[in-house]
């Protein structure tokens, strides 16, 4: 079981706006920074959100981060047929002394 | 351009040991902090183990401590995991994974292809 706590699914039809939430504790998202990454199948996972809500270059403003309390959330807007990939948060976790992964959301574009 | 390229994976019987290398170019290796992660087939990404730019601090997953060893040699640019007593359950896609910054944070911005590693019987 993760610490950080992610929906196993998700889905939406093309144009529209997707969710997908990760929850933890004070000790990690409360305290540290959140990463999400995003893995298509058979290729290595790519950063997408750093800092909570800031983009690599390259990446398009459809994706947004944002962050309350002990909760993060990746927003997908204007949702796209190759936005399907696995999705995960990340950050570190002072009580473990160590980086923490959400277990994954599967994001299925209808 | 940052590149990360895994090396050393194969297929290993139950209390075997394998060394995996990740050699790297494009940015100067000393000042970050680097990792490994895993994933095991059909599941999650899994955090195996970091090491600071210095390479003084160094953390582990319960799953691997006392089993693997994170190495780096700054002046080779290149990063080692030594797996010791490997078991069926370390069956796993090996990434070598670049930090943002010189001390872990999990914020991994560059990511290698990965390393197959299976132990069975």
């Amino acid at each position: 079981q993760s610490v950080l706590t992610q929906p196993p699914s998700a889905s939406g039809t093309p144009g529209q706006r997707v969710t997908i939430s990760c929850a933890g504790r004070t000790s990690n998202i409360g305290t540290n920074y959140v990463a999400w990454y995003q893995q298509f199948p058979g290729t290595a996972p790519k950063l997408l959100i750093h800092r909570d809500t800031q983009r690599p270059s390259g990446i398009p403003d459809r994706f947004s981060g944002s962050k309350s309390g002990t909760s993060a959330s990746l927003a997908i807007s204007g949702l796209r047929s190759e936005d399907e990939a696995d999705y995960y948060c990340a950050t570190w976790d002072d009580s473990l002394i160590g980086p923490v992964f959400g277990g994954g959301t599967k994001l299925t574009v209808l | 351009e940052v590149q990360l390229v895994e090396s050393g994976g194969g297929l290993l019987q139950p209390g075997g040991s394998l060394r995996l290398s990740c050699a790297t170019s494009g940015f100067t290796f000393d000042n970050y902090a680097m990792a490994w992660v895993r994933q095991a087939p059909g599941k999650g990404l899994e955090w195996v183990s970091v090491i600071s730019g210095p390479g003084i601090t160094t953390y582990y997953a319960d799953s691997v401590k006392g089993r693997f060893t994170i190495s780096r040699d700054n002046p080779k640019n290149t990063l080692y995991l030594d797996m010791n007593s490997l078991k069926v359950e370390d069956t796993a896609i090996y990434y070598c994974a670049k930090e943002s910054w010189g001390v872990p944070a999990a914020h991994l911005d560059s990511w290698g292809q990965g390393s197959l590693v299976t132990v069975s019987s």
